[in-house]
């Protein structure tokens, strides 16, 4: 079965601090996978995929087949990430993505 | 830059009446899908569209459900008869090609049923 899993409902950090925001995943074959951000208010934005390798705002996330784990990192935390952070799986048929139920990363000073 | 743009923000309901909840996608995307999120849970696929068909669906969208692209802009949800369970933020998103591309999401349509 095709499950993404986000064990942390809540993380809270001093600004400053690292932050590690973790997912692990069940998949079979080669997952695409994605972190998406909803700032308060605000909709779902995508955050980043592993496809392209990307660093956004800072984040970075390596997908780590042999723990099947796709944890996102920050070196040091800002206040303006204090967001609800969804990691998502596509599914085999690439016609959907799979959700965990998101950690709620709260930065303060 | 572009936007996908969903209303009402907010419909209230009473418990078997239809409600149809519309979204406008990025005009240049071709990709389209809603999801739903009951309060205090994740957030759940329910049905993908594509070249004006359903491409995937999942065990939520029953046939209480629809789904419809009726002019090339709009893509709407239909609940024929809602449930007080119906009661979720529904999503919009649209993408130019497969989940891979990343999806644009709207800024959902609270459904409250009564």
């Amino acid at each position: 079965a095709q499950r993404v899993t986000q064990p942390e409902k809540l993380l809270s950090v001093f600004k400053g601090a690292p932050v590690e925001l973790k997912c692990n995943y069940s998949y079979s074959g080669s997952p695409e996978l994605f972190w998406y951000v909803q700032y308060s208010r605000q909709r779902l934005q995508l955050l980043l995929r592993h496809i392209s390798r990307e660093s956004i705002k800072g984040f970075t996330a390596d997908l780590n087949k042999g723990e099947t784990s796709f944890h996102l990192k920050k070196p040091f935390a800002q206040e303006e990430d204090s967001a609800m952070y969804y990691c998502a799986l596509s599914n085999q048929a690439g016609t959907a993505l799979i959700f965990g139920k998101g950690t709620t990363l709260s930065v303060s000073s | 830059e572009p936007e996908v743009t969903q209303t009402p923000s907010h419909q209230v309901t009473q418990m078997g009446q239809e409600v149809i909840l519309r979204c406008v996608p990025i005009s240049n995307h071709l990709y389209f899908y809603w999801y739903r999120q009951i309060l205090g849970q994740k957030v759940e696929f329910l049905v993908s569209f594509y070249n004006n068909e359903i491409s995937e669906k999942s065990e939520i969208f029953d046939d209480q459900f629809s789904v419809e692209r009726p002019d090339g802009s709009n893509f709407t949800l239909k609940i024929r008869s809602t449930k007080l369970e119906d009661s979720a933020m529904y999503f919009c998103a649209s993408s130019r090609g497969p989940p891979g591309y990343g999806y644009t999401f709207g800024s959902g349509t609270r459904l409250t049923v009564v």
